[in-house]
């Protein structure tokens, strides 16, 4: 099957301060692709879809100047959560779909703001 | 975007024995995917039903598709202790918004040796 990559695996960041996640599709290109969210014990919430060549779209409560998102290329997404505090400390997974039937979702980051 | 439901929240059984996970919806759909994910870790997929199809196997995994009560469950036959994990449904509305899934509440499933 296809491959998606993400990185960082885990990242430890100080609160105040941006950190960037990459999200990489290895063997296909994208034009779409999400980025979801994960508290522990919780499921996936949906908070933004990456348009390459346009504006992502947000869901509602997702403050976009807070998580920006760049699809700079059609294989690849960043996800950048600026001014991080402990709330932001979440599993951050991204998925790109390969046709109207498959999708493959990156391993996940987690993200962990002191 | 609403999640759906799944009942139950967690399910333990004994190795071999069969579990059962349901889970609801609330739009209309394109199809409806089944994955997995260990404990900390990435999703797996494990099977996806199209909005037509009403049943599904593979391997000791069979899908079930009721489009008239927006609903689904997901059968694990002879489970085995390694099939320990969340397991979550998700719901794709197909069309222009291809790709986006609204996943459930998920199921965190315990299989005892």
């Amino acid at each position: 099957g296809a491959v998606v990559s993400q990185h960082p695996s885990r990242v430890i960041c100080k609160s105040g301060t941006s950190v960037k996640i990459e999200c990489r599709s290895l063997d296909f290109q994208a034009t779409t692709m999400f980025w979801y969210r994960q508290f522990p014990k919780q499921s996936l919430m949906l908070m933004a879809t990456s348009n390459e060549g346009s504006k992502a779209t947000y869901e509602q409560g997702v403050e976009k100047d807070k998580f920006l998102i760049n699809h700079a290329s059609l294989t690849l997404s960043t996800l950048t959560v600026t001014s991080a505090h402990p709330e932001d400390s979440s599993f951050y997974i991204c998925s790109a779909p390969k046709t109207s039937y498959e999708q493959y979702f990156g391993p996940g980051t987690r993200l962990t703001v002191t | 975007s609403q999640q759906g439901e799944e009942d139950p929240q967690a399910l333990s059984i004994q190795e071999g024995e069969n579990a059962t996970m349901n889970c609801s919806y609330k739009t209309s759909i394109n199809n409806l995917q089944w994955y997995r994910q260990n404990s900390g870790r990435g999703l797996v997929h494990l099977i996806l039903i199209r909005s037509n199809e009403r049943e599904k196997h593979s391997g000791r995994l069979r899908v079930t598709l009721d489009t008239s009560k927006k609903s689904s469950s997901l059968l694990i036959t002879a489970s085995r202790a390694a099939d320990t994990a969340s397991y979550f449904c998700a719901a794709s509305a197909g069309g222009t918004s291809y790709g986006k899934l609204t996943f459930g509440q998920g199921t965190i499933l315990t299989v005892h040796p």
